[in-house]
């Protein structure tokens, strides 16, 4: 079956870690995106990937880290800069500019 | 900056009846209007989504209006069932690879 997985479902973070969040897509899609999600919030963009080896943050880009090495793999990575890092993490997929996302389960990240 | 409001944060109707959801855009060049469910503890998921070139667009009990002279697109959705149950967002996409999402809305259907 074709779709994007995140893992994992849930992750704890000690304050002053580092943690990295896994997204990877079998979808074949250029695109890939990282968004956090709080309690009566939108989405927000914390950075995108049009490309292999190309990426560009987005609204919230600080305190985060992405790579792109491989077509199917965009994994964040939430550093100890990233000073309110609790929250549900969505990535997303998409073939092209003005078409559907597609979304993956999310991760809940919760520091401990 | 491009910004999308989303009106109601929370609406509460009767199965059978119809759910109307209103979001507003800022940004004049807009051209892609989708909209997404989501349920508890899952990703958001397309339902329908309209572009700048058309009014309204009808699948099933879901449709989607869009005045693009107001910069306003709505939600309807008809005769409403217990699954319907979610938040809604809607969103819309500027150009580029940059989607604004509203802050959502959490439809509460009761049987």
């Amino acid at each position: 079956d074709g779709g994007i997985t995140q893992s994992p479902k849930y992750l704890f973070r000690k304050e002053g870690q580092n943690v990295t969040l896994s997204c990877e897509q079998n979808l074949n899609h250029d695109a890939m995106y990282w968004y956090r999600q709080d309690p009566g919030q939108g989405l927000r963009l914390i950075y995108y990937s049009q490309i292999v080896n190309d990426f560009q943050k987005g609204d919230i880009a600080e305190g985060y880290s992405v790579s792109r090495e491989k077509k199917e793999s965009f994994p964040l990575t939430v550093t100890s800069a990233q000073k309110n890092p609790t929250a549900f993490y969505l990535c997303a997929s998409g073939q092209e500019t003005n078409t559907e996302a597609f979304f993956g389960q999310g991760t809940r990240l919760t520091v401990v | 900056g491009e910004n999308v409001e989303q009106h109601p944060s929370t609406l509460s109707v009767q199965e059978g009846d119809s759910a109307v959801i209103k979001c507003t855009y800022s940004d004049s060049a807009s051209n892609y209007f989708p909209w997404y469910k989501q349920e508890l503890g899952k990703g958001p998921q397309l339902i329908i989504d309209i572009r700048s070139n058309v009014g309204e667009k009808k699948d099933q009990r879901i449709a989607v209006t869009l005045n693009k002279t107001a910069k306003h697109f709505s939600l309807h959705i008809t005769e409403t069932q217990p699954e319907d149950s979610a938040v809604y967002f809607c969103a819309a996409s500027f150009g580029g690879f940059k989607t604004i999402f509203g802050a959502g809305t959490r439809l509460f259907v009761k049987a």
